[in-house]
């Protein structure tokens, strides 16, 4: 069974280019979220999702970010016109249901260098 | 708002000896789930165990046990006889379980040293 699997691993873009973060959820998992981490620190809850549908984006940052997770294809994380503090580390996470004892599996992360 | 402590930022244990890993929440809500995730060097996040609030036994998962207070309302994660592949960051993390909500909440962490 294939875990969560993130791409790309490391990511490095210039100031105000655009980064996008690809999450392809375990199989028979149809809820994902996304986790930021900056170092030494523990991870902060982004957003939220469901196939097509943004359940929960309290964490997301009102300009520049945004995700989705279409019908067919991985969830994207898209950060537009990145900035020096968005350099942290992406992690995204998927479960089989949204409640219960659950546990959300999460990927390996893409680390993202802003130059 | 939720919000999970840990207090010990690093700590150093001999191999094969026991580890306690401090946890501690705060919640207003009857219903959650506590979670304990090892970080290793290399970056990623692995799940080692839950506890349910309702469950009226500790959580057991091989070596790791959740040493759960709910008066208290602590979740501490007990190592048995802790090895070299144990030196890690481990995480507390804490679930809102009803609808809607399913972001986790974790703490800053605590450094796992275990020395040879």
């Amino acid at each position: 069974n294939a875990g969560v699997m993130q791409n790309p691993r490391h990511l490095v873009r210039r100031r105000g280019q655009e980064a996008r973060l690809r999450c392809s959820p375990m199989k028979g998992h149809s809820h994902v979220y996304w986790y930021r981490q900056l170092p030494e620190e523990g991870l902060k809850f982004m957003v939220y999702l469901q196939k097509e549908n943004i359940i929960d984006e309290s964490g997301m940052p009102k300009e520049r970010f945004s995700a989705e997770f279409p019908k067919e294809g991985p969830s994207i994380l898209r950060i537009q016109q990145v900035v020096r503090g968005d350099s942290a580390a992406y992690f995204c996470a998927s479960s089989p249901t949204g409640g219960g004892d659950q546990p959300q599996h999460f990927g390996d992360g893409t680390r993202l260098s802003i130059l | 708002a939720q919000k999970i402590t840990q207090t010990q930022p690093g700590m150093f244990v001999q191999e094969k000896e026991a580890v306690t890993l401090d946890c501690t929440y705060d919640t207003s809500d009857q219903s959650y789930g506590l979670f304990w995730y090892k970080q290793p060097s290399s970056g990623e996040m692995i799940f080692l165990i839950y506890q349910g609030s309702y469950d009226e036994q500790n959580a057991t998962e091989g070596r790791y046990s959740l040493n759960f207070q709910k008066a208290r309302k602590s979740a501490n994660l007990v190592i048995s006889a802790s090895q070299l592949g144990d030196s890690a960051m481990y995480f507390c993390a804490m679930r809102e379980a009803f609808q809607g909500a399913q972001k986790l909440v974790f703490g800053q962490g605590t450094r796992l040293t275990i020395n040879p």
